[in-house]
């Protein structure tokens, strides 16, 4: 099983900054196969990137991932106030999944 | 429209069995897989499992394999997480999710509400 760690465990940032989310897998994630997810209280996860750099439908252009093998990054550009939540890593390289424990970015 | 709708909240006692469930729509049921995603209060997403519905082809965590069970009934386009005696510990938000393609190896692109599971004395 891949095992993601997530880095750092919460970030607090002003709306406006730029924030920087690192995610690190045990082994090589296949494929880049990394998605990223962001999850509000109450709400489901919503899905942000795919294949560690893809957009998902309908999400704005501050987001960006990047990274391949071990390191991926989720970048907000500029942060805006609905941007405050927690986002997960997650691989999919193989038919058992994992995610990563999720970092908080929360107002500063 | 995708939509996938999970059975309503639940209050159990310790020992007692349950099965939630997850009804899609909008999609050909058959050809995704789908996800269960435990999330305990307060607490991050774990993968649990997946299955594929067209043939019932499932997977586990090791940390869930024989703890809960994940099934798929295609003809009503419902899948299924259960288990046989629940602990305490169990209490939890569970979602079910797509996963985007029929491989197996996709991200999760569409999520069920959630389902509250709640055991105690």
């Amino acid at each position: 099983e891949i095992v993601l760690t997530q880095s750092p465990g919460t970030l607090s940032l002003s709306p406006g900054e730029r924030a920087t989310l690192s995610c690190r897998a045990s082994q090589n994630v296949r494929s880049s196969y990394l998605a990223w997810y962001q999850q509000k209280p109450g709400q489901a996860p919503r899905l942000l990137i795919y294949g560690a750099s893809s957009r998902a439908t309908g999400i704005p252009d501050r987001f960006s991932g990047s990274g391949s093998g071990t390191d991926f990054t989720l970048t907000i550009s500029r942060l805006e106030p609905e941007d405050f939540a927690v986002y997960y890593c997650h691989q999919y390289g193989n038919l058992v999944h994992t995610f990563g424990p999720g970092t908080k970015v929360d107002i500063k | 429209e995708v939509q996938l709708v999970q059975s309503g909240a639940e209050v159990k006692k310790p020992g007692e069995s349950l099965k939630i469930s997850c009804k899609g729509s909008g999609y050909r049921f058959p050809s995704y897989w789908i996800g269960w995603v435990r999330q305990m209060p307060g607490k991050g997403l774990e993968w649990m499992g997946i299955i594929y519905p067209g043939d019932s082809d499932t997977r586990y965590s090791p940390s869930f394999q024989g703890q809960v069970t994940i099934s798929a009934d295609k003809s009503i386009s419902t899948a299924y997480l259960q288990w046989s005696s629940l602990k305490a510990s169990d209490t939890a938000m569970y979602y079910c999710a797509r996963l985007e393609g029929n491989s197996g190896y996709d991200n999760f692109d569409y999520w069920g509400q959630g389902t509250l599971v709640t055991v105690s004395s």
